[in-house]
């Protein structure tokens, strides 16, 4: 039974380039949702994808997009890459058949380093 | 505004003692409750959850304790050995489907 894997493992860009990070749920799992984890931080949640349709977004830009697909898997999409954005970004996936408040399986996430 | 905090920044233990891990939260609305373990270069891993219609809830090795009149929820690890030691965060759902994240605990088990 697979976990939640995303890719690549590391990644560095330059400042005004674009990124885009992939994610594959664990099987069984719907919903997705990404994170950044600054260095020595928790995690921050930047939004959450269910049947397609972003139905939560965090305090983060415009310059950061998501899409999920038929598949459940997901893509974050960072355009405009500023220093501020080298961090972890992580992948967790839950069952959204439940509603909210449920436990969510995390990635080992992408390390995106912004020279 | 909403924050997820802990008392202690770094923690060591022995091995073999129990060990507690504090976190106060300021939202009362929050309704869910979790801990999460991050071992360096991983991903958090799921520890154990709680709903705000309960008090306590314990898994293996492990007992999460919530009160609702101080905003305070603990993770107590039992007989801890040299495998938790690690980064330790509580988390919490307020209604909705974000999750707050704290700074985290840092936990080192003595040998």
């Amino acid at each position: 039974d697979a976990g939640v894997t995303q890719s690549p493992t590391h990644l560095i860009k330059t400042r005004g380039q674009q990124v885009t990070l992939r994610c594959s749920p664990k099987s069984g799992h719907d919903t997705v949702s990404w994170y950044q984890q600054a260095l020595g931080q928790g995690p921050q949640f930047i939004f959450q994808y269910y049947e397609e349709e972003e139905r939560q977004r965090g305090n983060f830009p415009d310059r950061f997009s998501g899409h999920q697909f038929p598949n459940y898997s997901s893509e974050l999409n960072v355009n405009a890459l500023l220093l501020g954005d080298s961090a972890l970004y992580l992948c967790a996936s839950s069952d959204g058949r439940g509603g909210y408040n449920q436990p969510q399986h995390f990635g080992d996430g992408t390390r995106l380093s912004i020279l | 505004g909403e924050s997820v905090g802990l008392h202690l920044p770094t923690l060591s233990v022995q091995e073999g003692d129990n060990s507690i891990i504090n976190c106060a939260y300021s939202n009362s609305a929050s309704d869910y409750f979790i801990w999460y373990k991050q071992e360096s270069g991983k991903g958090p891993q799921f520890i154990i959850d709680i709903r705000s219609n309960m008090d306590k809830r314990q898994g293996q090795r492990v007992t999460v304790l919530l009160n609702k009149t101080v905003k305070h929820l603990s993770l107590q690890i039992a007989a801890t050995q040299p495998g938790d030691s690690a980064v330790y965060f509580c988390a919490e759902n307020s209604g909705g489907f974000k999750t707050i994240f704290g700074a985290g605990t840092r936990l080192f088990v003595k040998a």
